[in-house]
């Protein structure tokens, strides 16, 4: 069955700007998570969602930061007045409640 | 607080060797263990995992050994082929703090033919 989708797979933005990356979860998985990948770093939590439950947002590195989840699908993560420390790979990844966490093949993003 | 170290960084061998990778972690209440390999350009994909209940697992030329006491657990890739080369990352789930993995910071393994 099909995977973890992300859009775009890249972006590159002017600093100051406002992006919105994009996840979709493997149907039927009611946990979502977001994470981040800096160049030649590991993975960084910044939240997670479960079913209808508040979001864990303990990662988000600043108020810049935010995520939505609408109808319990389709994640959006958004990073307004983007800075070039910004840059890295935004890594989606979903799952059944505390089973494997499967990724998406993540989202570029670059801030000029 | 949360914490998992990995090493080495960096694993060069030879086709048909052995490697092993190691990682640490912090919290004792920790009960979910996976590994991830990644590859250029791709999302982590998971290889094989663990749960503290068990202190070892295998699947074809991949183990896990876990040790809870020492509260370390590493990876072990036997025959090694050059489509190995990869990172591979560890992970710990703190179950107490939700479901987020802490990640290891990867080890990039090199396999020469």
């Amino acid at each position: 069955g099909a995977g973890v989708s992300q859009s775009p797979s890249n972006k590159v933005t002017e600093k100051g700007k406002d992006v919105e990356l994009r996840c979709d979860p493997i149907s039927g998985h009611t946990a979502l998570y977001w994470y981040r990948q800096s160049l030649g770093q590991g993975l960084e939590f910044l939240i997670y969602f479960q079913g209808n439950s508040a979001p864990d947002k303990s990662g988000l590195p600043s108020d810049r930061f935010s995520a939505e989840r609408t109808g319990g699908s389709v994640s959006t993560l958004t990073i307004q007045r983007t800075q070039q420390e910004d840059s890295a790979v935004y890594l989606c990844a979903s799952s059944l409640p505390t089973d494997t966490q499967y990724f998406g093949p993540g989202t570029r993003l670059t801030v000029l | 607080g949360e914490n998992v170290e990995q090493h080495p960084s960096t694993l060069s061998v030879q086709e048909g060797d052995s490697a092993v990778i190691k990682c640490t972690y912090s919290d004792s209440a920790s009960n979910y263990f996976p590994w991830y390999k990644q590859e250029l350009g791709k999302g982590p994909q998971l290889i094989i995992d663990i749960r503290s209940n068990v202190g070892e697992k295998k699947d074809q030329r991949i183990a896990v050994t876990l040790n809870k006491t020492a509260k370390h657990f590493s990876l072990h890739i036997t025959e090694t082929q050059p489509e190995d080369s990869a990172v591979y990352f560890c992970a710990a789930i703190f179950s107490y703090n939700t479901d987020k993995l802490i990640f290891g910071t990867g080890t990039r393994l090199q396999v020469f033919p």
